[in-house]
């Protein structure tokens, strides 16, 4: 049973760059794809973007100009950068694990509240 | 953007009784290779999602076959056969037919 742990700064202030760290355990990084994803009441849930196993990375055209999606196969790690947030980045962002044999994502991280604030 | 629709966002239920969520897409989620990648979400409260079901109608491992999921095209449903107490959340549908991948605002079943 795979697990993801993800973890990061949950408090930054405007213009400040978020950065996010998730680890996979129990199960092969190569295979799958490896998501971003945030969710917040105004918003619900966004994708944000997924590296995938061949080392192919898309975003999310709303976000593109500002993130930044990364894969550490060595330590089977991925990470999100998200820089010049503003308030309305404010969520809890969830890192998954996704199949590209038929698209959908069956794991899920626990979550990390990031809150965006002078 | 694919923008997905639900209906309806809140829908109270008496337990063992059934319940239906519907999820309408802009666009066809059909995929040039003949796939349609909608997926069925379940979030508990505090929890992060579960999937249900993936490519429309394939019950995902564990999930109970109470859930199921129908449609085709730009329409889908998902069914809960019998409501049982641990099914209170949101339930999400979404879809990985072409990027960004979207999701629908949501569904809150509820115990009346």
């Amino acid at each position: 049973q795979v697990q993801l742990q993800q973890w990061g700064a949950g408090l930054l202030k405007p213009s400040e760059t978020l950065s996010l760290t998730c680890a996979v355990y129990g199960g092969p990084f190569s295979g799958y794809f490896w998501s971003w994803i945030r969710q917040s009441p105004g918003r619900g849930l966004e994708w944000v973007g997924e590296i995938v196993h061949d080392g192919n990375i898309n975003y999310n055209p709303s976000l593109k100009s500002r993130v930044t999606v990364s894969g550490d196969t060595s330590r089977n790690q991925f990470s999100l950068r998200l820089r010049s947030v503003t308030a309305a980045d404010t969520g809890v962002y969830y890192c998954a694990r996704g199949t590209s044999a038929s698209w959908f994502i069956d794991s899920w991280g626990q979550g990390t509240l990031v809150t965006v604030s002078s | 953007d694919i923008a997905l629709t639900q209906t309806p966002l809140s829908t109270p239920v008496t337990l063992g009784q059934p319940a239906s969520i519907s999820c309408r897409s802009s666009q066809s989620l059909v995929y040039r290779d003949g796939n349609t990648y909608l997926s069925w979400l379940q979030q508990r409260p505090g929890q992060p999602p579960r999937l249900l079901i993936y490519k429309v109608s394939n019950r995902f491992s564990g999930v109970p076959d109470r859930f199921s999921g129908t449609g085709a095209g730009t329409d889908f449903t998902l069914k809960i056969s019998r409501v049982e107490a641990e099914d209170v959340g949101v339930y999400y549908c979404m879809q990985a037919t072409q990027f960004p991948w979207t999701f629908g605002q949501g569904t809150k079943v509820e115990i009346k």
